[in-house]
C-alpha cells in the first residue's frame, strides 16, 4: 500500500531557529514529491521535486529529495512567526496507464514558531 | 462511496466552449477541495467547500471559473469560455475533519485539454 509518513507531527520552536521537516514514502511508480504550506484551509504549493540530490530553494525555505532512501526534507532557516502552519508532503505516483497520477498526502507537520 | 471519483477522466474541448467537471467525494466528508495542476507542476489550490458553503475561492484564476456544491455532496467546477491556458489536470479531494488540516483523499483527476 502506498504511504507517506511525515515527522515530527508537531514542532514548537522560537523565532530565529532552523527547522528540518521530514517526509518518507513508499509508493509504486513514483513521479514527484510535493511540499505545501497550509494555513487555515488553503494549502500553498511550495516545491515539486522529481530528481534526487537537487536542492530547491525559495527564500528561507529549501528542500531536497533522496530517491534511493525514499525521503525528502524541508528546511526553514531563521524561522518567523509567520512560518507557523501545517507543512504537508505529498507524493504523486503514476498509475498503470502512465497518464494520471495518484496523489498521496502525509498527515502533515504542525509547526509553531514562538516570538 | 469508497473513494473520491471524478468525471470525466479526460475532456477535450475547443477554445471558447464551456466545460463542467464533476467530483463525487467520500460520502461522509464535509470538506471538498478543487486543485489545478499544470503539466510539470504541483497541484495549486483553487477553492474549497465546507458542506455547501464556499469559504475560500481565492485560488480561482479568473471569473470564468466557478464551483458549486449545492447539497453539500457532489461538486462541479465550471470553466466558461475556455482558453488554451486552462489545459491542466483538475483534481478534487475531500476530508472529513473540522480542523484546518485533515487528511485529504484525492480523486483520479480530470485531464482537460483546450484546443
Amino acid at each position: 500500500e502506498d504511504k507517506v509518513v511525515q515527522s515530527p507531527l508537531s514542532l514548537v520552536v522560537h523565532e530565529g531557529d532552523t527547522v528540518t521537516l521530514n517526509c518518507s514514502y513508499e509508493v509504486t511508480n513514483f513521479r514527484s514529491l510535493l511540499w505545501y504550506k497550509q494555513e487555515k484551509k488553503a494549502p500553498t504549493f511550495l516545491f515539486m521535486l522529481t530528481s534526487s540530490g537537487i536542492e530547491k530553494k525559495s527564500g528561507r525555505l529549501s528542500s531536497i529529495l533522496d530517491k534511493k532512501e525514499l525521503f525528502s526534507i524541508l528546511n526553514i532557516t531563521a524561522t518567523q512567526t509567520g512560518d507557523s502552519a501545517v507543512y504537508l508532503c505529498a507524493v504523486e505516483a503514476v498509475d498503470y496507464g502512465g497518464s494520471q497520477g495518484n496523489l498521496i498526502f502525509g498527515k502533515g507537520t504542525k509547526l509553531s514558531v514562538k516570538p | 462511496g469508497a473513494g473520491v471519483s471524478q468525471s470525466p477522466r479526460y475532456k477535450v474541448t475547443k477554445r471558447g466552449q464551456d466545460v463542467t467537471l464533476r467530483c463525487d467525494p467520500i460520502s461522509s466528508h464535509a470538506t471538498l477541495y478543487w486543485y489545478q495542476q499544470a503539466l510539470g507542476q504541483g497541484p495549486e489550490f483553487l477553492t474549497y467547500f465546507n458542506y455547501e458553503a464556499q469559504p475560500d475561492k481565492s485560488g480561482l484564476p479568473s471569473d470564468r471559473f466557478s464551483a458549486e456544491r449545492p447539497e453539500g455532496s457532489i461538486s462541479t467546477l465550471t470553466i466558461q469560455r475556455t482558453e488554451q491556458r486552462d489545459s491542466a489536470m483538475y483534481r478534487c479531494a475531500s476530508s472529513d475533519g473540522p480542523g484546518d488540516w485533515d487528511e485529504q483523499f484525492f480523486g483520479p483527476g480530470t485531464r482537460l485539454t483546450v484546443l
